[in-house]
């Protein structure tokens, strides 16, 4: 079954940093993987899909990148402003071949001071 | 832009009560999905609809139906609230199965 993780859990760092998110996936049979903002109380707001044949995927200042044989993927955010804080998540699409549905992690939440 | 709205923000039911949370999408998208949010526990798919009156279980439908008549339109009920069934409820829809999905703004449902 396939497992999605997303460590740190939380962060926080101030205005103006470039930043990374992690997201490790245990079964590289994917089909596609996507990154999501959450902010507090709402909805999922979708940010990046990243297709299994590809390596990265850029809007803005977010560039999210995939390696499949590793199961990772990472957010890439680029001068972090106040108005970054929320959680973000990733999910993984499995094959066709290889179950059925969006997995997501656990998220991370975080906070850019100003 | 896909839109996807969600008939209620917030609310409050009692133990018993059939509960009816709805979802429309205005991008005439295929599939449709109901997830539940819990502290702790992540997002989890309860039920998705692939086309008008098709249906396939999630990972946790126990306790939950729903009812696709029309493509725009996703319903998900329960049929006699718990209080377990408390949570944030999120729909989305995409256009394919494995597709970029979209999200509405949530129903925080509270069962007394």
């Amino acid at each position: 079954k396939q497992e999605v993780t997303q460590i740190p859990a939380a962060l926080s760092v101030p205005e103006g940093e470039n930043l990374v998110l992690n997201c490790s996936f245990t079964d590289s049979a994917i089909y596609n993987l996507q990154w999501f903002r959450q902010d507090p109380g709402k909805g999922l707001t979708s940010l990046l899909l990243i297709q299994s044949s590809q390596r990265e995927q850029t809007s803005g200042r977010l560039n999210a990148s995939l390696d499949k044989s590793s199961g990772r993927s990472t957010l890439y955010i680029a001068a972090s402003q106040p108005g970054d804080s929320a959680t973000y998540l990733c999910a993984v699409n499995p094959r066709e071949d290889a179950g059925n549905m969006l997995t997501f992690g656990g998220g991370t939440r975080l906070m850019v001071k100003p | 832009d896909v839109k996807v709205t969600q008939s209620s923000r917030y609310l409050v039911k009692r133990t018993g009560e059939k509960v009816f949370l709805e979802c429309v999408q205005d991008m005439d998208h295929e599939n449709m999905f109901w997830y539940r949010q819990d502290p702790g526990l992540g997002l989890r798919l309860i039920y998705f609809s692939y086309d008008v009156k098709m249906k396939e279980k999630g990972d946790i439908p126990e306790g939950y139906s729903v009812s696709r008549e029309k493509k725009e339109r996703f319903s998900l009920i329960l049929e006699s609230a718990s209080t377990n069934q408390t949570s944030m409820y999120l729909c989305a829809s995409s256009f394919l199965v494995r597709g970029e999905q979209f999200f509405g703004p949530g129903t925080r449902l509270t069962v007394l």
